[in-house]
């Protein structure tokens, strides 16, 4: 019920293309949608995070899909560049500071 | 320049000792959660404190103990107890009632030998 489970693992996309990580959930009482982004080394830094009553979410070339019926939601990175070369999680928050439930990670490789 | 420290970035120790690893915060941040990091593993939970004199456990949180004397500190110490303590560890604080919104410190690479 807690869990938040992410594909793919890794992922290696060419420069241009086009970038997507998918995120599943159970628990109906999640209400927002967070993604991170991490380089190798540093903290992950919040990248774009999306509600539930949002079917869509765009800022620059990420965008968040949200499928609310199937309890799914999505990256989408769109030219993707090798500087996009990171490991993404995707996240969920319920109501009150409990904390984040985080996915597994995905780590992307864009090759020129 | 607001932020989260965590110092320092690379740590040795030897088996059997117990050390401390500092997490400063100076963002008014009500909220504050260590994390530890393994390749494949994501970002397990280890401690979180939503306010100063309060703490709950994680996921992971055998081996471990935290003290929040300060709305601005959350030390983890890692003690001999914890079978596998060679990871990253990361720190991150939130501003009241904005739990998605983690913002995270640079994190300090643990290595017992």
């Amino acid at each position: 019920q807690q869990q938040v489970k992410q594909s793919p693992q890794s992922l290696i996309v060419q420069k241009g293309g086009i970038s997507i990580i998918n995120c599943a959930y159970e628990n109906t009482a999640f209400d927002y949608f967070p993604w991170y982004q991490q380089f190798p080394g540093k903290g992950p830094a919040l990248l774009i995070a999306i509600r539930p009553d949002v079917s869509e979410k765009k800022e620059g070339r990420f965008t968040i899909s949200f499928n609310k019926s199937a309890k799914q939601f999505s990256l989408h990175i769109m030219d993707s560049q090798p500087g996009d070369s990171a490991t993404y999680f995707c996240a969920a928050s319920r109501p009150g500071n409990t904390p984040l439930v985080f996915g597994k990670g995905t780590r992307l490789s864009v090759i020129a | 320049d607001g932020g989260i420290t965590q110092s320092p970035k690379y740590l040795f120790r030897k088996e059997g000792q117990n050390v401390t690893l500092s997490c400063e915060q100076n963002l008014n941040h009500d909220a504050m959660y260590w994390y530890r990091q393994d390749p494949g593993q994501g970002l397990r939970l280890i401690y979180y404190s939503q306010i100063v004199n309060d703490f709950q456990k994680g996921d992971i949180a055998e081996g471990y103990s935290v003290s929040r004397e300060k709305k601005e500190s959350f030390p983890l110490t890692v003690t001999s107890a914890q079978k596998n303590p060679t990871a990253f560890y990361l720190c991150a604080s939130t501003p009241g009632g904005f739990p998605h919104e983690q913002y995270f410190g640079p994190g300090t690479r643990l290595t017992v030998t």
